[in-house]
């Protein structure tokens, strides 16, 4: 079974300064791995995917995040945090592309002005 | 073009009753996910649809918990005899058909209904 860990349930950063957003995997076969966003009362938006190509994955709005499978990571980073970042970020993982998504317990991101 | 819907987006009902929630999906998708998520938790996997058929209902906590997709686009999660732990936001999402190999085909979320017991 697969499962993902994010660290750190909360995380604040000033507007401007760099955004890391932690996330681990367990898979037993190499997995596709996402990073969601969910702003206040509306539904999950995908930022960006790993389907094994490239590791270094570019999303919307700036975001990116890097496959280390050395590491079982895949961190989301933003150089430069805007106030319209303020949200809820969520790592998931799936085995095969088009199957059930297992996600982790979300880190909500707060942006100081 | 219009995305998921679920209606209602809010439901309160009481403890012991009946309540049914609506997904529609985006037009042409045929694989529908049903999640839930609980308050201060990442969305939990329910069942997923793949044309009428369930594919997979692993996630389902008990057979009070019951989906159909009777033709195949809009799905109706039901619930019976409603307990207080069933409160949550209920999140459906679709996809375009199955993709074979390493391919991948994105989920796209509806907004959820939000279930209150009471």
């Amino acid at each position: 079974a697969q499962s993902v860990t994010q660290l750190g349930s909360h995380v604040s950063v000033s507007e401007g300064a760099l955004v890391l957003l932690r996330c681990n995997y367990s898979s037993s076969v190499p997995p596709y791995l996402f990073w969601y966003v969910q702003y206040p009362n509306q539904g999950l938006q995908l930022l960006l995917k790993y389907t094994s190509a490239a590791t270094l994955v570019k999303g919307i709005n700036g975001f990116e995040a890097e496959f280390k499978k050395s590491e079982t990571s895949f961190h989301l980073t933003k150089p430069s945090a805007h106030m319209s970042d303020a949200a809820e970020y969520f790592c998931a993982v799936s085995v095969f592309g088009n199957e059930k998504l297992t996600f982790g317990t979300g880190t909500r991101l707060t942006i100081i002005p | 073009g219009a995305g998921v819907s679920q209606t209602p987006s809010n439901k309160v009902t009481e403890k012991g009753k009946y309540v049914e929630l609506r997904c529609d999906p985006i037009s042409g998708h045929t694989a529908l996910y049903w999640y839930r998520q609980s308050l201060g938790q990442g969305p939990e996997f329910l069942i997923y649809f793949q044309g009428t058929g369930a594919a997979d209902d692993s996630g389902l906590p008990n057979d009070r918990f019951f989906a159909v997709r009777p033709e195949g686009s809009v799905s109706t999660l039901k619930i019976q005899r409603t307990e207080r732990g069933d409160s949550a936001v209920y999140l459906c999402a679709s996809s375009l058909t199955l993709a074979s190999g390493r391919g991948y085909n994105e989920q796209f979320f509806g907004p959820g209904t939000r279930l209150t017991v009471l």
